[in-house]
């Protein structure tokens, strides 16, 4: 059972326009979300988070949004750039589960000059 | 302020061997979580071990152990290798459990 799921393996995007990458879950412990950015053969890099008391999160170019009777989760990157491109993997966790986060099977992002 | 180190970055085995990873955690960071990341099931979450007792325990067979010492360094042994046991074996560390400090992974290669 898949209670994080990025329906979308794929997305490709034009240098300077917006990226939106998706993001649903099922678990409704889940009260903070995560997105990592990750190239190959490397550990994912820490983007931005959100707790479930907030339905959005700004920092920079980097917005994460959640909408809680969806359960659903987004990330917005404006404007994109190349060197956003890399795969991206929403994370999700419980209170009551410290230390384990439950991953996305990820979206591979590619921004094209 | 150093990352997450982990060593060895790379290492090949053959089955029926054991192994043992390493993590050296951010200073400070009372937590130590492991993951398994593998093509098809992407990153599964192993254990997680905070002031060194185990907190929490994912999904895989007794094979995969862990512990942690009181500098929070932290290891994790794989007993009798499997050829599945093959993948990118991630430390991640946090000062209490929920924002996690991935290092660059362990590649292993079991033949």
């Amino acid at each position: 059972d898949q209670q994080v799921k990025q329906n979308s393996p794929s997305l490709s995007v034009q240098e300077g326009r917006i990226s939106i990458l998706n993001c649903d879950y099922t678990n409704s412990m889940f009260d903070y979300f995560l997105w990592y950015k990750k190239y190959p053969a490397e550990g994912p890099t820490f983007l931005i988070s959100i707790s479930s008391i907030k339905d959005k999160n700004e920092d920079g170019r980097f917005t994460v949004f959640l909408n809680k009777s969806a359960k659903h989760l987004s990330l917005h990157i404006v404007p994109s750039q190349p060197g956003d491109s890399a795969v991206y993997f929403c994370a999700a966790s419980a209170a009551s589960n410290t230390g384990k986060l439950i991953f996305g099977q990820g979206t591979t992002l590619q921004v094209k000059p | 302020k150093a990352g997450v180190t982990q060593t060895p970055r790379y290492l090949i085995k053959t089955r029926g061997q054991q192994v043992t990873l390493s993590c050296s955690p951010i200073s400070g960071h009372r937590s130590v979580s492991w993951y398994q990341q593998t093509p098809g099931q992407g990153l599964q979450f192993l254990f997680e071990y905070f002031s060194e007792t185990q907190r929490n325990k994912g999904n895989f067979p007794g094979r995969f152990s862990g512990r942690q010492f009181s500098n929070s360094r932290s290891e994790m042994n794989v007993s009798t290798l499997e050829l599945g046991d093959s993948a990118l074996y991630l430390c991640a560390s946090s000062p209490g459990g929920e924002k996690l400090f991935f290092g660059s992974g362990t590649q292993l290669s079991v033949l």
